[in-house]
């Protein structure tokens, strides 16, 4: 139980293109979802939460209006970089927590490469 | 704000040796997890420890919270090279998880 995908688990992208992640719970709710990044060799970075029918709040330093963020059902919420550039390119992470134990599921991950 | 430091951030160690990773928080969590990271992959939850004093054991990985020293510590034991990954502690902060640097560990025969 307890399953969390990502579609794609890899893209690349033309610079000035935008490209949308999903991610999905699968075998439970989470009215709560979270979007991580994460460079090379680095931590994993928050950088916005996503809540089931409202609006996403953002960490301080993340643009809105370049991610995108999207919550429209108990299971999936979606991530789309509009405009990505190159520096864009990361593995993005998220993460679903079941509304029942609290707990959060991470997804498998996907790697954007913007060339 | 929830600061979380680990330390070392790389660990090279000996197969059949031990060794303590630590992780430091600045103010109280209700919940600490460790991760394990494998390289190009995501998240593997190992442990969560809920109240002081709790300890919890998988294999060669042993976790521990002090809630009053803030400080949560993963020991490996006997270390193999399956178990070369990257490790992070995160804790719990108004539902958001806060993470530390992560630590490489590398098992060499």
């Amino acid at each position: 139980g307890a399953v969390v995908s990502q579609h794609p688990s890899w893209v690349i992208c033309k610079s000035g293109t935008s490209v949308k992640i999903e991610c999905r719970s699968l075998d439970f709710q989470a009215t709560t979802m979270f979007w991580y990044r994460q460079f090379p060799k680095q931590s994993l970075m928050l950088m916005a939460t996503s809540n089931e029918g409202s609006k996403a709040t953002y960490e301080q330093g993340v643009e809105k209006d370049k991610f995108l963020i999207n919550h429209a059902s108990l299971t999936l919420s979606t991530l789309t970089v509009t405009s990505a550039h190159p520096e864009d390119s990361s593995f993005y992470i998220c993460s679903a927590r079941d509304r029942a134990t609290y707990e959060q599921y991470f997804g498998p991950g996907t790697r954007l490469t913007v060339t | 704000e929830l600061k979380v430091e680990q330390n070392p951030l790389f660990l090279s160690m000996q197969e059949g040796k031990n060794y303590t990773i630590y992780c430091n928080y600045s103010t109280t969590s209700d919940r600490l997890y460790w991760y394990r990271q494998d390289p190009g992959k995501s998240l593997e939850s190992l442990f969560v420890l809920l109240s002081n004093g709790a300890v919890k054991q998988e294999g060669r990985l042993m976790a521990s919270l002090d809630t009053k020293a803030r400080l949560s510590t993963l020991h490996i034991t006997a270390a193999v090279h399956d178990l070369s990954a990257t490790y992070f502690c995160a804790l719990n902060q108004g539902g958001k998880l806060i993470f530390g640097q992560g630590t490489e560990l590398s098992v060499k025969p």
